[in-house]
């Protein structure tokens, strides 16, 4: 069966600092990945996705996600995270072609400004 | 922009009581799911459908059944809610093919 782990629940940082978000999956076959952020009060918004091809994505407000194969992984990364940034982020798979997702337990941000 | 909307954003009710929560979209999307969340466990999906009088079990089904009306709208019922169902719940929908899934703004449910 398939599984999502977040191996941190709580990030905390400073703002203009670096961020990574850890993001490992079981799955045997080829993964469709994404990374959605719920911000407070509001429900799920994607923040990008991979499907194929090029192993680093882009996405909105300058994150990106690099894909490994070889590690199971997707990080989420950001070069310089803002005081909005604080969220909770999800790393979610999705197998199979009915389009069912499963998550990650979500990864609490919270950046000091 | 996807569109999706439930209502009621909150609810509380007592034990054993009967309770229905709303689902529309307006994306012309085939797929629509309930999901709820709670604390350690992300998003568990209860429920699915693919179009107008489907319905597909998801991972966490016990006490909840579902009814799809509608291509817009699907309904999520507790016909005898229990206080283990107090949670925040998640509708989304999506296209065919395995694009992204569009989430509403969540229904906070409260169980006495």
């Amino acid at each position: 069966a398939q599984s999502v782990t977040q191996p941190d629940a709580r990030v905390t940082v400073s703002e203009g600092a670096s961020l990574q978000l850890r993001c490992k999956y079981s799955y045997s076959g080829t993964p469709y990945l994404f990374w959605y952020v719920q911000y407070p009060r509001q429900g799920l918004q994607l923040l990008l996705k991979y499907y194929s091809g090029d192993p680093v994505v882009q996405g909105v407000n300058g994150f990106e996600a690099e894909f490994s194969k070889s590690n199971s992984s997707f990080h989420l990364r950001k070069a310089s995270v803002h005081w909005s940034d604080s969220a909770v982020y999800f790393c979610v798979l999705r197998t199979g072609g009915n389009n069912k997702l499963t998550f990650g337990q979500g990864t609490v941000l919270s950046v000091i400004p | 922009e996807a569109a999706v909307t439930q209502s009621p954003r909150n609810k509380v009710t007592v034990t054993g009581g009967n309770v229905t929560l709303s689902c529309r979209q307006t994306n012309s999307h085939n797929y629509m799911y309930w999901y709820r969340q709670d604390t350690g466990h992300g998003l568990r999906l209860i429920h699915y459908s693919y179009g107008a009088g489907n319905l597909q079990i998801g991972d966490v089904p016990d006490g909840y059944k579902a009814t799809r009306t509608t291509q817009e709208d699907f309904f999520l019922l507790l016909e005898l809610a229990s206080p283990s169902q107090t949670s925040l719940y998640f509708c989304a929908s999506s296209g065919l093919g395995g694009s992204e899934q569009y989430f509403g703004p969540g229904t906070r449910l409260t169980v006495l």
